[in-house]
């Protein structure tokens, strides 16, 4: 049982370059969450899938898309990477994303650096 | 201002002290409080979660919910060197999914 997994681990683009980060997880949930970490500025939440086949913008959208392409994986693409979107990447996954006891579990994350 | 406010510290503290965390809010529809814990250079992992007010214990660990302060806590009784990372306080209202986050208070517990 792996929970969440994301890949590639670290990246290095330049800007204008595009790319997709990578998220499954394996505990059969129903809602997906891609965060971004930067220093100060604590968890800011990018994109959320409630369930299968629904995406909604969060705190911090511009720049970015989402595909949840079934129930395992959730995938965000960087059309044309900016040097502001250097940051750590989180994917997270809960049972479900309204109920009260929700419980998020998060991947180990995606370190990129944008030139 | 921010919906969550923490400490960035860091906090310093001898192997064997208590420690106290503490974050304060502005929302006072928030319901739901938890503590997660990332080790440098790893993803976040829920340590406790509370719902509404009160205390909550699990082992070395205490998190606590003032409602009528907006501020909680988690104190670690016997700090370990193993217990340094940086804890995050976060939290959301009822029936929402959006998980609202403190910046994070890195903990360094000496030997």
């Amino acid at each position: 049982n792996a929970g969440v997994t994301q890949t590639p681990k670290f990246q290095v683009l330049k800007t204008g370059q595009s790319m997709t980060l990578q998220c499954a997880q394996d505990m059969n949930h129903n809602s997906m969450y891609w965060y971004r970490q930067d220093p100060g500025m604590g968890l800011r939440l990018i994109y959320y899938s409630a369930s299968e086949g629904t995406t909604d913008k969060g705190e911090v959208p511009n720049g970015y898309n989402v595909s949840r392409l079934n129930k395992r994986e959730f995938s965000l693409r960087l059309e044309s990477a900016a040097p502001s979107q250097t940051s750590v990447y989180f994917c997270a996954s809960s049972r479900a994303s309204t109920a009260s006891t929700d419980t998020q579990y998060f991947g180990p994350g995606t370190r990129l650096t944008v030139l | 201002q921010k919906e969550v406010e923490q400490d960035p510290g860091p906090l310093s503290v001898p192997e064997g002290a208590i420690v106290s965390l503490n974050c304060t809010y502005s929302n006072s529809a928030f319901q739901y409080f938890m503590w997660y814990r990332q080790y440098s250079r790893k993803g976040p992992e829920l340590l406790m979660y509370t719902y509404s007010s009160g205390n909550k214990e699990d082992g070395r660990f205490t998190a606590q919910v003032d409602k009528s302060s907006k501020y909680i806590s988690l104190f670690i009784r016997d700090s370990q060197p193993s217990d340094s990372a940086t804890y995050l306080c976060a939290m959301k209202r009822d029936s929402s999914y959006k998980l609202i986050f403190g910046s994070g208070t890195r903990l360094l517990v000496r030997p």
